[in-house]
């Protein structure tokens, strides 16, 4: 099975800074590498798809990059209603698998 | 735009059954995958396994396999997740979500999620 492993496990940022979360893949996934945003009690939402594409109606200040084993996710401009955890998640190879999640705070 | 609607919250025994229903709310699945992620209580989120409704294809993580059973009423808009023999590590919060296809697996639609308990 494939395992991803985010870091850090959290976070804590100021309104305005940029933050960045990365997601070692324990095999070479391609770009085949989400990311989604969870706020406590709510379903995860969708941001990146593809290592690299922002999904319909998510903000540009939102990005992802990477291939392979190493992926990267960035906040710009970093704002108070980001406050939530973060996943990854891979579709390479069956079961599909998520990150450990990252657990962003405003300080 | 469509909504998944989620059953409600559910109380079960160790040993017994649960089923869990998603409804396509505001449209139909298509030929659109609907898979199942659960989410243990303060802990990271678990990929299930997921069905294309239009034709019944499913896929199943391993470590379900003979415990979970993903159904589709096409007729309803609703896909069902069965899992048997639960144990207290079964409960979760259960959810369901829509990807193109079971292959291209990224969640852009997802249910309100229903709480399971497994408490004897």
């Amino acid at each position: 099975d494939i395992q991803l492993t985010q870091s850090p496990s959290s976070l804590s940022a100021s309104v305005g800074d940029r933050v960045t979360i990365t997601c070692q893949a324990s095999q070479d996934i391609t770009n085949y590498l989400n990311w989604y945003q969870q706020i406590p009690g709510k379903a995860p939402k969708l941001l990146i798809y593809d290592a690299s594409n922002l999904q319909t109606g998510v903000p540009s200040r939102f990005r992802g990059g990477g291939s392979g084993t190493h992926f990267t996710f960035t906040i710009n401009n970093l704002q108070p209603e980001d406050v939530a955890t973060y996943y990854c998640q891979q579709y390479d190879d069956l079961p599909y698998s998520f990150g450990q999640g990252t657990k962003l705070e405003i300080k | 735009q469509v909504q998944l609607v989620q059953s409600g919250a559910e109380v079960k025994k160790p040993g017994s059954s649960m089923k869990v229903s998603c409804k396509a709310s505001g449209g139909t699945f298509n030929n659109f995958a609907i898979t199942w992620v659960r989410q243990d209580p303060g802990q990271g989120l678990e990929w299930m396994g997921g069905i294309i409704p239009h034709h019944g294809t499913t896929n199943y993580a391993q470590r379900f396999q003979g415990r979970l059973t993903i159904t589709a009423d096409e007729s309803t808009n609703t896909v069902y997740m069965e899992l048997s023999s639960l144990k207290s590590e079964d409960t979760a919060v259960y959810y369901c979500a829509r990807s193109f296809d079971l292959l291209t697996a990224y969640y852009d639609y997802w249910g309100q999620g229903t709480l399971v308990t497994v408490s004897s």
